[in-house]
């Protein structure tokens, strides 16, 4: 199985501050990988597919970028509705497996 | 418009039984991949398995062999048989639809709790 692991685990950030992170994969995944918002009790909300495509709805702040085993999900301009936690997934193998999260706080 | 909505979850005995289902409006579950993903109190996101459009179906190797997908055409219904059930399945269970066919799951049920405890 291929394993991905998110840095950092959290972060805490301020209104108006660009974020990062950073998905790497035990081994290359080339573009299939995407990226999913999760806020407490809610359901987990795509943002991103195949890398760098932006899911319909989704602000133009989120983008995403990378290719092989180092991914990365940016914020241009954090919001205080985007405090949340956030997965990769790579779906380039079955099984489709998912970081462990990165829980972003305000500061 | 989409809608998936799960049902069939609750509190079980170690080593019980319990199917959940997903009925699925607004487009045609056969035609679609089908996925369930669970997560634990507190924890992460884990995929559990999926149903292919043409059938064919896989699954997380924490679960092979004792959980088994499935659907209903004519109910537009996805399932998921849990048998032997362990302490550790206990989680909120999602099923959900791919974005296009094959593509990775875009749209969520609001999922089912599944507690698994003597």
């Amino acid at each position: 199985d291929i394993q991905m692991t998110q840095s950092p685990s959290s972060l805490s950030a301020s209104v108006g501050d660009r974020v990062t992170i950073t998905c790497r994969a035990s081994q290359s995944i080339s573009r299939y990988l995407n990226w999913y918002q999760q806020k407490p009790g809610k359901v987990p909300k795509l943002l991103i597919y195949a890398a760098s495509s932006l899911q319909s709805g989704v602000p133009s702040r989120f983008s995403g970028s990378g290719s092989g085993t180092d991914l990365t999900l940016t914020i241009s301009s954090l919001q205080p509705e985007d405090f949340a936690t956030y997965y990769c997934q790579q779906s380039y193998s079955t099984p489709p497996t998912f970081g462990q999260g990165t829980k972003v706080e305000i500061k | 418009e989409v809608q998936l909505v799960e049902s069939g979850g609750g509190l079980i005995q170690p080593g019980g039984s319990l199917r959940l289902s997903c009925a699925a409006s607004g487009f045609t579950v056969s035609n679609n991949y089908m996925t369930w993903v669970r997560q634990a109190p507190g924890k992460g996101l884990e995929w559990v398995s999926v149903i292919y459009s043409g059938g064919s179906t896989y699954y997380a190797d924490s679960v092979k062999g004792r959980f088994t997908i499935s659907r209903d055409n004519s109910k537009n219904t996805l399932y998921l048989q849990m048998n032997s059930l362990r302490a550790e399945d206990t989680a909120v269970y999602y099923c959900a639809r791919d974005l296009a066919v094959a593509g990775p799951p875009a749209y969520w049920g609001q999922g089912t709790l599944v507690t698994v405890s003597s």
